[in-house]
């Protein structure tokens, strides 16, 4: 069975501090991979996707960056974090039938 | 501009009686519709799904109707039981977004009393 594993659990750096959020992905080949920020009142906020290697593509312009180094890796990073990085990050991987499945999620605190 | 919307922020609901989660959408190439289930400090957890091509779809309580013509979705769980209290997503996807790509509502936060 496939499995997706994200860490930290949580985390507090100061505000322009790096960040570097990892997701793994087990059970599954070339999967699709998705980088989701849920911030207070605002849903499900897609960042990132990569339908393969070295593919990322962002759908919003932000201070974060994203990397596929590996088939089932997928990396979330910034240089400087801001107070509005805040939130909780959710990796997920998708299948063919557009079915999405998210990992346990990241809480960053930016002090 | 939210393609996918969720007008109701919260939902309390008494235990044992019906909770319905609405959700609307308004891009018509949304060809595949789901909803996902989620605890504070947790990943969502799929819950049920639904193709353009049905306007129903039921699994145990949970059933998830579909309107076409008027662009909405609705989540019905009955009866509503106190685990049920989470805050739940309507996502869609499509031939007018990016393969594989989920578009998702803001949420409903349903309570269910006991």
């Amino acid at each position: 069975s496939q499995t997706i594993h994200q860490w930290p659990a949580t985390l507090v750096q100061p505000v322009g501090s790096p960040l570097s959020l990892e997701c793994t992905v087990e059970g599954t080949s070339n999967p699709n991979l998705y980088w989701y920020r849920q911030a207070a009142g605002r849903g499900l906020q897609l960042l990132f996707y990569s339908v393969g290697i070295g593919q990322i593509s962002s759908e919003v312009p932000q201070n974060l960056s994203a990397s596929r180094p590996q088939d089932r890796q997928f990396i979330l990073s910034s240089k400087k974090l801001l107070l509005s990085d805040s939130g909780f990050y959710l990796c997920a991987w998708g299948d063919f039938h557009n079915e999405q499945f998210f990992g346990p999620g990241t809480r960053l605190t930016v002090l | 501009d939210q393609q996918v919307k969720q007008n109701s922020p919260s939902l309390s609901v008494q235990e044992g009686r019906i909770s319905i989660l609405n959700c609307d959408y308004t891009n018509s190439m949304f060809d595949y519709f789901l909803w996902y289930k989620k605890y504070p400090a947790e990943g969502p957890t799929f819950l049920i799904s639904i193709s353009s091509i049905k306007d129903k779809n039921e699994d145990g309580r949970f059933t998830v109707f579909l309107n076409k013509s008027a662009k909405h979705l609705s989540l019905h769980i009955v009866p509503s039981q106190p685990g049920d209290s989470a805050v739940y997503f309507c996502a869609a996807s499509g031939r007018g977004g990016s393969q594989g790509n989920l578009i998702f509502g803001k949420g409903t936060k349903l309570s269910v009393k006991p």
